[in-house]
This record gives C-alpha cells, structure tokens and sequence, in this order.
C-alpha cells in the first residue's frame, strides 16, 4: 500500500473551513483514499473516501488532484466536536488492512 | 444506523491469564478484523477474518492469540496468556466486502496487570 503523509498538527477557528491535506506519490491506479478521524481513544471514524473523482458526504468533502498524488479532506464549518485525529489512508481494493499512519491532530477553537 | 458493539469496554486481567474479547459486527458484514493501539501510539491491524478462517494476520498476532466466529453474530479476540504489552485498546472492525468500507467498534480497554 502506498504511504501517505500528513502535517502532525493543524488548528482551525469554529465555524470556518477545516482544510487537512495528505500526500500519497507513490498511490496506484487501483488504490483508494480513505479518511478515518479518531477522537479521543474512541475508535476511528469513517468519513469519506474517493478513487479519483471528488466526493462530498453529509460529513466531508474529499478533493483528489488530477495526477491523484494528493489530496484534501474538507470540513466545511468545523465545530468543537471535530477536534480529533484524521487519518488519511490509502488502501487496494480486495486488500484487508488499513495501514495508520500517525495522522494530523486537528484542533478546533473558539 | 447499524454500528459495531464491543463488550466489555474495559477489562483488567492479570498476567497469564486467558481473556475474551467480544465483538458484534454489524448485521449483513462478512468481512471481521481486530486491531489494536498501545495507548499514545498508532492503530495497528492485528487480523482479518472471513468465511471462518484467517484470510491475513500481522506479525503481531502470534499463537498467543486466537479469532472465532462461535455463532452467526458474535466475532472473538482470544488472548492465551497475557502479558504486560497487551495492555491496549482492542478494536473490531466490519466490512460487507474486503472493498468496502470497514466500520470500526468503540473498543475494549485492556490492562494486564
């Protein structure tokens, strides 16, 4: 599975945009992009995942360049509740595990 | 919305000692996995299970630890005997496919003490 890479820590005022980008060179034609978010040590989350096409859910947007080296997870109007921990993760369909990285803490303040 | 339970959420065993952890997947998922995380480091797959066998196993889990399927709802983590490392967080997780979206359980906190 490709590696991805992550900033360790982002903040975000409440109420704006939460904007948390991932590098994923190495990704292959067949490799999805999942994102998780953990808060606290509760366990992770589902949010949103995409092949090559942008994706919006209730909870997300997820931004996917062209070339699919990268990618962006987008909370629109972040609140307090998504203080946590967003993993972004790349992983080949028929494949079983998700490989965690130590992903970006978002801290969302007032 | 269906969701992935776990019992208990805590546990404190002593060292050697076998424990069971529990898990109810989510109705319709025939894909099961356990992972786990040492309290302030990284999730890490420990097992995937389907159609009652291992389909993949990290390094992790060795013959000290055991998965069943004992009926058509409950998915188990067996811990032979215990050691201080085990002491984590356990977490089960269900996909309806090994392509879909694998939704994780709250988790069971382990301490060996």
């Amino acid at each position: 599975d490709a590696k991805t890479t992550q900033p360790p820590s982002m903040d975000c005022a409440e109420g704006r945009a939460a904007n948390l980008p991932c590098n994923h060179s190495t990704i292959s034609g067949n490799e999805y992009v999942y994102w998780y978010r953990q808060i606290h040590s509760q366990g992770p989350q589902y949010i949103i995942h995409g092949l090559k096409n942008n994706e919006t859910n209730e909870m997300a947007s997820l931004i996917i360049t062209e070339d699919r080296k990268s990618s962006t997870l987008i909370l629109p109007h972040a609140t307090l509740r998504d203080t946590a921990v967003y993993y972004c993760i790349v992983k080949r369909g028929g494949y079983n595990k998700l490989i965690f990285g130590a992903g970006t803490r978002l801290a969302v303040h007032p | 919305e269906p969701e992935v339970t776990q019992t208990p959420s805590h546990q404190v065993t002593q060292m050697g000692q076998e424990v069971i952890l529990r898990c109810v997947p989510i109705s319709n998922h025939l894909y099961f996995y356990w992972y786990r995380q040492i309290l302030g480091q990284k999730v890490e797959f420990l097992v995937s299970f389907y159609n009652n066998e291992i389909s993949e196993k990290s390094e992790i889990f060795d013959d000290q630890f055991s998965v069943e399927r004992p009926d058509g709802s409950n998915f188990t983590l067996k811990i032979r005997s215990t050691k201080l490392e085990d002491s984590a967080m356990y977490f089960c997780a269900s996909s309806w496919t090994s392509q879909e979206t694998q939704y994780f359980g709250p988790g069971t906190r382990l301490l060996v003490l």
